[in-house]
């Protein structure tokens, strides 16, 4: 089975700090991708990556960066973390582009900014 | 991008087949239509996916109209473990981003 890992399960940081969110996926996909999922609003799609190096805004990227160096790692990055980014963090990944590839999710990173 | 409407919740028994509608009324003509179910604290799980007529796995059957402006999913006698939110999504995968936009989801209650 296909396994996307995501660095940390609970975070806390501080407003003001800079947060990484890593994600690894073990089964050479394509593209990967970060959302945020929020009570009542269900997950959004902040970035996205069909190859290294290569990444696309989602419906809410203000406030993160995105760092694809690696085929199997997709970084979100939090440059400057405000108390609106608390929110679970999801990543998945999904295979080459064809119309019925399914996504894989991590089991998610709960931020909590203060 | 497509957009889908789900009902927000439903309740059940323990038992009963379920069944939960999607509308998409701008899907295009290279979309598939994708559901998942999330359980509190993980990540979305794939359940079915389909383009026409009627799809059916170990899990569920997904239906889908000539017109293809809805679909339903069907789960049959559904246990208390299926108590969970399902998400139906829209798009065409040969544009990564396409296919990756998420409704609100149903939140399915399953009662004993």
């Amino acid at each position: 089975d296909v396994k996307v890992t995501q660095s940390s399960r609970y975070l806390v940081k501080r407003t003001g700090e800079k947060v990484f969110l890593e994600c690894v996926q073990d089964m050479d996909h394509e593209n990967m991708f970060w959302y945020r999922q929020d009570p009542g609003l269900g997950l959004r799609l902040i970035y996205f990556s069909y190859d290294v190096k290569m990444k696309e805004k989602g419906d809410i990227p203000e406030g993160y960066s995105v760092s694809r160096e690696k085929k199997e790692r997709f970084s979100l990055i939090l440059e400057s973390a405000s108390t609106n980014q608390t929110s679970m963090y999801l990543c998945a990944s999904s295979g080459a582009d064809r119309a019925n590839e399914k996504l894989f999710f991590g089991s998610g990173t709960q931020l909590s900014v203060l | 991008l497509a957009k889908t409407t789900q009902p927000i919740s439903m309740d059940s028994y323990e038992g009963q087949e379920v069944n939960i509608t999607c509308s998409h009324n701008n899907i295009a003509t290279n979309d598939y239509i994708t559901w998942y179910q999330q359980f509190p604290s993980q990540g979305p799980r794939f359940i079915i996916q389909g383009y026409k007529t009627k799809v059916t796995n170990e899990v569920a059957s997904l239906f889908i109209p000539a017109d293809r402006k809805s679909s339903t999913l069907s789960l049959p006698r559904v246990s208390l473990s299926d108590t969970a939110v399902y998400y139906c999504l829209v798009g065409d995968g040969n544009n990564a981003g396409n296919m990756l936009t998420f409704g609100g989801g149903t939140r399915l209650m399953v009662k004993p």
